[in-house]
């Protein structure tokens, strides 16, 4: 069964509009969750992580945030998008340290 | 720093060739890390396709293998005969740091041909 979900699946969106990427765990409790980026051509590399419900650490300032609102729940946003975030988003889940990450389907954003 | 330096794709083959694509790590936060090879198929996720976490051992899954060469800082991934439905996209990584954190390579865009 498919534990991690994320949406949309692709955008493409103005420079300068906001975003808001979404991730969503299924029957793991208190997973940590974590944000990963890759721009055309460039590295994979982690944004965001938590442990916990309402806390997020910064990895790579990027303009850009992230929430944890519920302990399923992974929100990656900005009000303002710049060119440079146009890539693949993958949302991923582990049950802590040593444990293996499970990766969401990603979301490819193209900025305009 | 931590960093994983991969073969630079697209790495083209033909059907039942072999394959290898070179990994080379750096590790300077992380004592003992794991290393790892994930596959990206088109309009999929990321998944593992395998793992070692202790120096000198191999990790072998689908027909792929790779071995933990600690002296020489390496990973490559290796396949006797490849299929066409191997074509995707192969991160070599390494981790995890203190704060659980996966360091990936740029990824290798795997084209096999019938």
């Amino acid at each position: 069964a498919q534990t991690i979900h994320q949406w949309p699946v692709a955008e493409i969106k103005a420079v300068g509009s906001p975003l808001s990427l979404g991730c969503t765990i299924k029957g793991k409790s208190s997973p940590n969750l974590y944000w990963y980026w890759q721009a055309t051509g460039g590295t994979l590399q982690q944004l965001f992580y938590s442990i916990t419900v309402g806390q997020v650490e910064s990895v790579v300032q990027l303009n850009l945030s992230a929430s944890r609102p519920k302990d399923d729940q992974f929100i990656l946003s900005t009000e303002k998008l710049l060119l440079s975030h146009s890539g693949f988003y993958l949302c991923a889940w582990s049950l802590g340290i040593n444990s293996d990450y499970t990766f969401g389907s990603g979301t490819r954003l193209l900025v305009i | 720093g931590d960093s994983v330096t991969q073969t630079e794709g697209p790495v083209t083959v033909s059907e039942s060739e072999s394959l290898i694509i070179n990994c080379t790590y750096s590790a300077t936060s992380i004592a003992y890390p794991n290393l790892f090879w994930y596959v990206r198929y088109p309009g999929e996720g990321l998944q593992l396709l395998l793992k070692v976490i202790t120096a000198g051992q191999k990790g072998s899954s689908r027909g792929f293998e790779a071995t933990y060469n600690k002296e020489t800082t390496s990973f490559h991934l290796q396949k006797a005969s490849v299929q066409e439905s191997d074509s995707a996209v192969y991160y070599c990584a390494l981790g995890p740091d203190s704060n659980n954190r996966i360091f990936f390579g740029d990824g290798t865009q795997l084209v096999v041909k019938p």
